[in-house]
């Protein structure tokens, strides 16, 4: 598609109930990327994929937190449990590729953003 | 561990103004460096970035950054900001890893 779409925009769940969360990226792009936003912070990086393998998962913050991309393209985010801590924007990024300092390769292109409140 | 540093939280504004963002990293190797924009109601979107070469880098709508190696900074300016300015700003970092890190933000509110 023309840019990266991220659904749900907004998701309300109750603590204890599993979410997923889909990120569709820019046609072409093999890496793709999620962070997590909380209020008054910036984005902060969950996991990279490099086409259907997660290359780098470090920051997922514990095993609730898992995240899939079978077939390099559209990735969702998948959390167990919700929290309450876990309410965010969770933003999905793609660029046109990851690892080094090509230039030009490593600006991301974000999606709007789904924004997750558990109750 | 990289991390970034943005030195004001908010900001508030005339337009007309000049404009300074504070932005410093920590990571002793090459960087790429970049200025992403949240405009009220849209998504994050690049501004500027620095791969190499010149460190002053031009942006879009007059923004202007300087990567001062020696500092391990890189700062945003605007020498006259518009009410149409008003969002929030990030600095991020990416060091030859896969992770591209980003700082706290600074809201920049421009009063009209």
């Amino acid at each position: 598609g023309a840019g990266v779409s991220q659904t749900p925009s907004n998701k309300v769940t109750e603590k204890g109930k599993y979410v997923e969360l889909r990120c569709d990226p820019i046609s072409g792009h093999t890496a793709l990327y999620w962070y997590r936003q909380s209020l008054g912070q910036g984005p902060e990086f969950l996991i990279y994929f490099q086409g259907t393998g997660a290359a780098d998962d470090s920051g997922l913050p514990n095993d609730r937190f898992f995240a899939v991309r079978p077939e390099g393209s559209v990735s969702t985010l998948k959390i167990q449990r919700t929290e309450r801590g876990d309410s965010a924007v969770y933003l999905c990024a793609s660029s046109s590729t990851g690892r080094g300092l090509t230039s030009g390769a490593n600006v991301l292109t974000f999606g709007a953003g789904s924004r997750l409140t558990v109750l | 561990a990289q991390s970034v540093s943005q030195h004001n939280h908010h900001v508030i504004l005339s337009e007309a103004a000049s404009l300074e963002l504070g932005c410093n990293y920590s990571y002793g190797g090459t960087v790429n460096l970049f200025w992403y924009v949240q405009y009220p109601g849209q998504h994050l979107q690049l501004l500027l970035k620095y791969f190499s070469g010149d460190p002053l880098v031009k942006g879009i709508k007059g923004f202007e950054a300087e990567f001062i190696k020696s500092k391990f900074s890189f700062n945003l300016r605007k020498p006259s900001v518009q009410w149409s300015d008003t969002a929030e700003y990030f600095c991020a970092v990416k060091a030859g890893g896969f992770k591209t890190i980003f700082g706290a933000g600074t809201r920049l509110f421009v009063k009209a």
